[in-house]
């Protein structure tokens, strides 16, 4: 149990079709981030939200947004849905001091399939 | 750009051997993660270290700054410790995933 809750736990959408993924943090932390973790690879960073900014993207187009709020939860909207999309997607909150970002605690995930 | 290796890509193993695991990266750090994943998708955080050894239990993670490299051991390994392990570095701004380890420990 690491204090970080996603939902929703499973959805299905459409081509086209926009989602919004929401992720509570765990207490105390200020740093949020993103995963897409395609059936059978790795996970891959999306962006990084600290104190409600982006701080960090990885290659993904802007369709992908997010959002974080002043209680440090966050959102995952992918706008334009496309089969590729098909994912498990994970957030992780950490407390970040300075420049040094602690350990990671990982939210069960969502799982997105895109028909 | 910020790549992170992994050896070996699988991995089989009886009961009670000596694991390990070995990562590299290609940009300078301020944390290395290693994570375990089991089937179904839960990740759970192992460590976090920037420089020199950790131990918690019977996994040990050790890190060699200069040499960019990471290794995680796993001492009387078990059938639970079956999972894939993953090294991560921050780096460039951004979070970057090894490919995994897929361990699987036979009884």
């Amino acid at each position: 149990e690491t204090g970080v809750t996603q939902s929703p736990t499973h959805l299905i959408k459409t081509r086209g079709q926009q989602v919004t993924l929401r992720c509570s943090s765990q207490s105390g932390h200020n740093t949020v981030s993103w995963y897409q973790q395609a059936l059978g690879q790795g996970p891959q960073f999306i962006f990084q939200y600290y104190r409600e900014e982006e701080n960090g993207r990885g290659n993904f187009p802007p369709r992908f947004s997010g959002l974080q709020f002043p209680n440090y939860s966050s959102e995952l909207n992918v706008n334009a849905l496309e089969l590729d999309d098909s994912a498990l997607y994970l957030c992780a909150s950490s407390l970040t001091s300075g420049r040094n970002t602690g350990e990671l605690f990982f939210g069960e995930g969502s799982r997105l399939t895109v028909l | 750009k910020n790549e992170v290796e992994q050896s070996p890509q699988n991995l089989t193993a009886q009961e009670g051997e000596f694991i390990t695991i070995n990562c590299s990266y290609s940009v300078g750090i301020s944390a290395l993660h290693w994570l375990q994943q089991h089937p179904g998708g839960g990740i759970v955080s192992l460590f976090m270290l920037s420089s020199g050894k950790k131990k918690h239990g019977r996994l040990i993670a050790t890190i060699n700054i200069q040499e960019k490299h990471s290794s995680l051991h796993i001492t009387a390994s078990h059938p639970r410790d079956s999972a894939v392990y993953i090294c991560a570095n921050f780096g460039n701004e951004k979070l970057t995933f090894g490919t995994g380890t897929r361990l699987t420990i036979i009884p």
